[in-house]
C-alpha cells in the first residue's frame, strides 16, 4: 500500500500559537487525504480530510492543505489550545478500502 | 451503544490460550477493520473486510484469524500468541463505494491485550 511520511513525530507549542504537521506520499494517484486525532486513552476520530480536486479546506481553527505537484499535505491547528493537545495521524487510501496512517505526531499544547 | 463497540475492553491472556475479540457496528456500514496499535507501529492494519468478504491481509501471522459473519460483526480469533502481541487492537468501520471512494472510518474503544 501506499506508504507515508508523517512529521514531526513530536511538537510542542505554547497556547495561542500554531502548529503544523506535514505529511509526503509517493504515489501522485492518491485522492484522499484524511487527518485523525487520537487523544490519550481514547479512539482515534476524523477530524478534517480533503480530496484531490480541492488544495484548501478550513473548519474554524484547523485546515488542511494539499499540494499534489509536491506530493504533501499538512495539517494547520490555530490558536492552540490544551484541548488540542493529542496524537494526530495522517493516512492514505491503500490499493483496496483502507488507509495507511502515518507514524503520527504528538502536539503538546502548554498553557 | 450507539457507533462501533469492541469487547473485551481488557485480556490478559497466556501464550497457549485461545481468545477472541468482538467487535459490532451500529452504522450500517459495509467495511471493517482490525488495527493493531503499539509503541512501534502506531496504528498498523491487519485485516479489512468489504461486504463480509476480506480484502486485505496485511502479512498478519496465521495466530491471529478474523471471521466476519456478517456486515455489523467482526472477530479477532487469538491463538498462540506471542509476548509481543501485546497493544491495542481497535476495531473501525466505513462505508464504502464501487468506485473505490473512501469515507470517514469510526473506530471502536479497543481491546487492551497483555499476554504473559
Amino acid at each position: 500500500g501506499e506508504n507515508v511520511e508523517q512529521h514531526p513525530s513530536t511538537l510542542s507549542v505554547q497556547e495561542g500559537d500554531s502548529a503544523v504537521i506535514k505529511c509526503t506520499y509517493s504515489d501522485s494517484a492518491s485522492n484522499y487525504f484524511p487527518w485523525y486525532k487520537q487523544e490519550l486513552g481514547k479512539r482515534p476520530q476524523l477530524i478534517i480530510d480533503i480530496r484531490s480536486n480541492v488544495g484548501e479546506k478550513k473548519d474554524q481553527r484547523i485546515a488542511v492543505t494539499l499540494n499534489k505537484t509536491a506530493k504533501h499535505f499538512s495539517l494547520h491547528i490555530t490558536e492552540t489550545q490544551p484541548e488540542d493537545s493529542a496524537v494526530y495521524f495522517c493516512a492514505l487510501p491503500n490499493s483496496g478500502y483502507a488507509l495507511n496512517f502515518g507514524k503520527g505526531t504528538s502536539l503538546l499544547v502548554t498553557p | 451503544e450507539t457507533g462501533v463497540t469492541q469487547t473485551p475492553r481488557h485480556l490478559v491472556m497466556g501464550m497457549t490460550n485461545k481468545k477472541s475479540l468482538k467487535c459490532e457496528q451500529h452504522l450500517g456500514h459495509n467495511a471493517m477493520y482490525w488495527y493493531k496499535q503499539s509503541a512501534k507501529k502506531p496504528l498498523e492494519l491487519m485485516f479489512v473486510y468489504n461486504f463480509k468478504e476480506q480484502t486485505e491481509n496485511n502479512s498478519v501471522p496465521s495466530r491471529f484469524s478474523p471471521e466476519c459473519p456478517n456486515s455489523s460483526h467482526l472477530f479477532l480469533h487469538l491463538h498462540t500468541l506471542q509476548p509481543e502481541d501485546s497493544a491495542l487492537y481497535l476495531c473501525a468501520s466505513s462505508q464504502t463505494a464501487v468506485s473505490g471512494t473512501l469515507y470517514e472510518q469510526y473506530f471502536g474503544p479497543g481491546t487492551r491485550l497483555t499476554v504473559t
